[in-house]
């Protein structure tokens, strides 16, 4: 059992769609991130979120924190190719040398 | 600030020989540095812990025999993959912590390693 299940595993749309990636799990985070990730690379911070019920913009991107603390989404509006990537939550599990764990990913795709 | 380098980018090796995979803090010492596994089309996996000074601590089910990791300095872990067979073909990536508050961490662009 994955501790943070992200849904969709892969999503494929149009330019311009909107679109929300989900990051569920069963257990309590004090914070939550979110990350990209480009082929043949290693993954960008896209966001920290701390707060229960937090919501944080980034340009077309918004992430909310669930007031439980149990989950997250991020939500695209209007799509674009440049969006493509692997979207990974992440959380740090601090007993034990702060270890950044990641959930299970979602590939997005966004074609013209 | 807070860059991690990693090296080789790519390597190909025969089956049954050792690669070593190096990965640097650039402009930060780094007591604790982390190595993941990534296979195609999925997420990162822990591979172990990599500590300052002292043995690396690994995830369960990882074969700490097999993936060597060493950290002599602050700026600097290893990750060795001995005896390489065919199914250890896949992308390794380092990281590393920073700050107290904040929690960043920052990820080497990692090493894609297929062995033939």
């Amino acid at each position: 059992t994955q501790l943070l299940e992200q849904s969709p595993q892969f999503l494929s749309i149009q330019e311009g769609e909107n679109l929300t990636v989900y990051c569920n799990s069963s257990s309590v985070f004090s914070s939550l991130q979110w990350y990209r990730q480009e082929p043949g690379e290693g993954p960008v911070l896209l966001v920290t979120v701390v707060t229960g019920g937090e919501v944080k913009k980034l340009k077309r991107l918004t992430f909310q924190f669930g007031d439980a603390r149990k989950d997250s989404s991020l939500h695209i509006t209007a799509a674009q190719p440049g969006d493509t990537g692997l979207y990974l939550c992440a959380v740090i599990l601090t007993g034990g040398g702060n270890k950044l764990t990641f959930g299970t990913g979602t590939q997005l795709k966004v074609e013209l | 600030g807070a860059v991690v380098s990693q090296h080789p980018s790519w390597v190909i090796c025969k089956s049954g020989t050792s690669v070593k995979i190096e990965c640097r803090s650039l402009d930060f010492q780094a007591t604790t540095m982390f190595w993941y596994r990534q296979f195609p089309k999925q997420s990162l996996m822990l591979m172990a812990t990599s500590n300052e000074g002292s043995k690396a601590t690994y995830e369960q089910g990882v074969e700490k025999d097999k993936f060597l990791i060493n950290h002599a300095s602050l700026t600097l872990s290893t990750l060795t993959v001995t005896s390489a067979h065919p199914e250890d073909s896949s992308f390794y990536i380092c990281s590393a912590g920073w700050g107290q508050s904040t929690r960043g961490y920052t990820f080497g662009s990692g090493t894609r390693l297929t062995v033939v």
